[in-house]
């Protein structure tokens, strides 16, 4: 069974960073670009950054362009969202998703994890 | 302020059919494929709908998409109180190099 699990979250102090990760299984997961998505307390989901499936190429959203990093590990298949200078803008639910593409510039996502909280405060 | 542009909110009763229309630009729906996720309360979102018109395995003939030009709409007939939902469009933007979501709709049955 496909799964994509979370971890990481936690409260934070305005300024400070904080490392996400996902641990993917159930699929093969070399083949499959990963991209992070957030949903804010009462906001819409926001695109935020995706890793292509060899990890030679991310793309990041501007609102967190220069301040977030993701880097993935095929061989333990895991991906991992550095988050730095933090904000409380950025406290919201992050998810770990598929991308049905290997590049991550097709943006097909079709599977979630269940999230991990980020609270920056 | 979203890329794509979604009505805040759309309801029907149930049985009736509703659609949710999504507004880009040229270089995002213009000349991407767009995809549709359902995000139940308390849930993770779920594909719906993805290269404009495709259905995955499991998602009901209820829901139908399309697209043309920069606008892509969706379409969903027989509504239950089950589809009450938020719904998002997405797509790859080229200008930006970066994927984008509409704003969301607020579906009631």
């Amino acid at each position: 069974q496909m799964q994509l699990v979370e971890s990481g979250g936690g409260v934070v102090q305005p300024g400070r960073s904080l490392r996400l990760s996902c641990e993917a299984s159930g699929f093969n997961f070399s083949h499959y670009a990963i991209l992070w998505v957030r949903q804010a307390p009462g906001k819409g989901l926001e695109w935020l950054a995706v890793i292509s499936s060899d990890g030679f190429n991310q793309y990041y959203a501007d609102s967190v362009k220069g301040r977030f990093a993701v880097s993935r590990d095929n061989s333990k298949n895991t991906v991992t969202l550095q988050l730095s200078s933090l904000r409380a803008d950025d406290s919201a639910l992050y998810y770990c998703t598929r991308d049905m593409s290997k590049t991550g510039t097709v943006f097909i996502v079709d599977h979630w994890g269940l999230g991990t909280l980020v609270t920056v405060s | 302020q979203s890329v794509l542009t979604q009505p805040p909110s759309v309801s029907a009763a149930p049985g009736q059919s509703v659609t949710i229309s999504c507004s880009g630009r040229s270089p995002n729906i213009g000349i991407n494929s767009v995809s549709w996720y359902q995000h139940l309360p308390g849930a993770a979102p779920k594909l719906l709908i993805f290269d404009n018109t495709k259905r995955p395995s499991g998602i009901p003939d209820r829901f139908s998409g399309s697209k043309s030009g920069t606008s892509a709409t969706l379409g969903i007939t027989g509504l239950q109180t089950g589809d009450e939902a938020d719904y998002y469009c997405g797509t790859w933007d080229a200008a930006l190099s970066a994927g984008v979501f509409g704003g969301g709709t607020k579906l009631t049955v």
